[in-house]
């Protein structure tokens, strides 16, 4: 079955420092997707980022990265230069392509909280 | 552009109540619909999900019920409300393929006292 495991339940940074997310998953599925969103106080979660099973190149957009290690089945990510906006719940999803219903698995979350 | 819209946005409710949440998705046709839930602190948990007009599949046996009256329309229900169920109820829609991501609503906190 799919999992996705956040070990970080808390990560406390200065503005500025930069912020790395660590996400484990575990699939039987050869073709997936992998999914980061955000979480701010108001609740709503906001789609950031993903990636599909076949592209492991790593990419920056904006002060947003990411490390897909298939090898080791991580997907990582990085807030570079953090403000306190960053202040949220970051989440890790999986969603498999045999999966009935498209559905996403979630890890546990982040919680990022950006001091000034 | 595609919205979603979920009400009420809090909800307070006493034990053995009975509980009706609305999700309703603007601007796509034959949408996947999504009740998820978070506990506090928790991470989130998928309740149902449809991928068409009266079709609900169930992910958790649980106190809960989900309907699909209208192509653009998800409802969670219970007849009668445990103190278990208190949470935050966030409805999502996707496109029905896998590398869709899903797109949520405002969310729902409901507190069963």
């Amino acid at each position: 079955a799919q999992k996705v495991t956040q070990a970080q339940t808390e990560i406390s940074v200065v503005e500025k420092e930069d912020v790395t997310l660590d996400c484990v998953y575990e699939t039987r599925d050869t073709t997936y997707y992998l999914f980061w969103y955000k979480q701010p106080p108001s609740g709503e979660l906001v789609f950031l980022i993903r990636r599909n099973s076949f592209d492991e190149q790593n990419e920056i957009s904006g002060r947003y990265s990411w490390n897909f290690q298939k090898s080791t089945s991580s997907f990582n990510f990085t807030i570079t230069a953090s403000q306190v906006v960053d202040s949220a719940v970051y989440f890790c999803a999986l969603s498999e392509a045999m999966a009935a219903g498209n559905k996403l698995t979630f890890g546990g979350g982040t919680r990022v909280l950006v001091k000034p | 552009s595609q919205t979603i819209h979920q009400w009420p946005a809090t909800l307070v409710q006493p034990v053995g109540s009975p509980l009706s949440l609305e999700c309703t998705v603007e601007g796509t046709s034959n949408p996947n619909l999504y009740w998820y839930r978070q506990a506090a602190g928790r991470g989130l948990q998928l309740l149902f999900y449809s991928v068409g007009i009266g079709q609900i599949s169930s992910e958790v046996p649980q106190n809960l019920s989900a309907s699909r009256p209208q192509d653009r329309q998800f409802i969670l229900s219970s007849k009668k409300l445990l103190l278990s169920d208190s949470g935050f109820y966030l409805c999502a829609w996707g496109l029905g393929v896998y590398n869709s991501p899903l797109h949520f609503g405002n969310g729902t906190r409901l507190t069963v006292t």
